[in-house]
């Protein structure tokens, strides 16, 4: 059973803290793992994709990749009340896989 | 990014009736667009796959001749809910995939009354 995990939250931060968001994956074999936010009433929109161990950063965004540990992180720096949805993990287990399975999400608040 | 349009964006219909949803990629060719439901607070389940030029794929559970899909070109799927009831009410997205990314569209409110 393929399974992506995330803590539902609530999470609430101060404006201008760093949000850490955490997901972790059952497939080992899984190669690419993306990051959604998902505003109340909205669709998804990507924020950030990541395929190898490490860091990647774009802008206030840094995505972490632990394959190891099967572990893939977010970090919002400098979090701004806008910031406030539901952030969706979601893992592609194989190259050329076709379709993305989603965790069921963290509820973030961003408290000014 | 890419952009993917759905239309309608909400809609509200009575038990019983047929309901389409259209799903564009907008500026690109999407061979494989994929249908999800999304019931409040939960996250979003893939219902199905659609491939242009064949049969789309389901999911375990999702009934094909309730939820009919047809991918007509390589930038148009859509979505049928047949003899639509209270319980089919729900959010409906559908994304597209380019090589390496997935975009969805803004999404279809259904209310079955």
């Amino acid at each position: 059973q393929k399974e992506v995990e995330q803590n539902s939250g609530p999470l609430s931060v101060p404006e201008g803290a760093i949000a850490s968001l955490n997901c972790t994956y059952s497939d080992r074999g899984s190669q690419s793992f993306f990051w959604y936010r998902q505003y109340s009433g909205k669709s998804p929109e990507l924020i950030m994709f990541i395929y190898s161990n490490g860091d990647k950063e774009d802008g206030r965004f840094t995505a972490q990749l632990n394959k190891a540990s099967q572990y893939v992180s977010l970090l919002i720096r400098d979090s701004q009340p806008s910031d406030s949805a539901t952030y969706l993990c979601a893992v592609n287990w194989r190259t050329g896989a076709n379709n993305l399975f989603f965790g069921t999400g963290t509820r973030l608040t961003v408290i000014p | 990014g890419a952009v993917v349009s759905q239309h309608p964006s909400w809609v509200i219909c009575k038990s019983g009736t047929s309901v389409k949803i259209e799903c564009r990629s907008l500026d690109f060719q999407a061979t494989t667009m994929f249908w999800y439901r999304q019931f409040p607070k939960q996250s979003l389940m893939l219902m199905a796959t659609s491939n242009e030029g064949s049969k789309a794929t389901y999911e375990q559970g999702v009934e094909k001749d309730k939820f009919l899909i047809n991918h007509a070109s390589l930038t148009l799927s859509t979505l049928t809910v047949t003899s639509a009831h209270p319980e089919d009410s729900s959010f409906y997205i559908c994304s597209a995939r380019t090589i390496y990314e997935q975009y969805f569209g803004p999404g279809t409110r259904l209310t079955v009354t």
